[in-house]
């Protein structure tokens, strides 16, 4: 059974860098075809998606919204998944989920989601 | 902003069947993509329940059921019980300005 845990800092003052990071365990995320992803949920906005990495790491794919100021990694050392989101306001405030999509399904099918972080911008 | 919508809560009784539809566009649902749909308890890891439209994951019940037609979507949960009281999620893919993953708008079942 895949397990996946999100850990963040919980409190992130406007203008700085918010870095997550998502402890996977039960799987390996080099192995298999998945796409290693990051969505968010905020009061004002619903679920949505920031992006997504092949387990391969040789594809990335961003909502174009955040591309400029959204990071996906692998570290495949750790088992781990991380967002970097740069310049962060108010309006990034929200839980922040991993997840793990099948990649040949081709729609975000995802079959294991961790239990979300939440992320407060404030001064 | 939601590209998928959904009918903010709905509300059974025990042992009673509630619906649950999501409708989208010709630049997803009605482009032919999949809908999944996922079930949201608070303090716990979201679940899928539903995959291609109709399909159940091993676990989930058959309680729950999807069907999918034109732009929309449904889920069906049938002999509605007490733990079914939950948010529920579809999801989709869409073509429109590069956008992937997309999802609806969320409707909270309540368990009267």
């Amino acid at each position: 059974q895949v397990q996946l845990q999100a850990s963040g800092p919980g409190l992130v003052k406007p203008s700085e860098t918010l870095s997550l990071t998502c402890t996977v365990s039960g799987g390996s995320v080099s192995s298999g075809s998945y796409y290693w992803s990051w969505i968010r949920q905020s009061p004002g906005k619903g679920l949505e998606w920031i992006a997504y990495i092949f387990n391969t790491g040789s594809t990335t794919n961003y909502t174009p919204s955040l591309k400029s100021r959204a990071t996906i990694s692998l570290d495949t050392s750790k088992n781990q998944l991380s967002l970097e989101l740069t310049s962060v306001t108010a309006a990034d405030t929200a839980v922040y989920y991993c997840a793990r999509a099948i990649a040949a399904a081709g729609t975000g099918l995802i079959d294991y989601w961790g239990q979300g972080s939440l992320v407060t911008v404030s001064s | 902003q939601s590209v998928l919508t959904q009918p903010p809560s709905v509300s059974g009784a025990p042992g009673q069947r509630v619906s649950i539809s999501c409708t989208g566009g010709n630049s997803n649902i009605g482009a032919g993509y999949d809908v999944q749909w996922y079930q949201f308890l608070p303090g716990t890891a979201p679940k899928l329940l539903i995959y291609a439209n109709t399909n159940r994951p091993s676990g989930v019940p058959d309680r729950f059921s999807g069907s999918k037609s034109g732009t929309s979507a449904s889920l069906a949960i049938t002999g509605l019980q007490a733990e079914d009281e939950a948010d529920y999620y579809c999801q989709s893919y869409d073509s429109s300005l590069r956008e992937a993953w997309v999802f609806g708008t969320g409707t909270k079942v309540t368990v009267l």
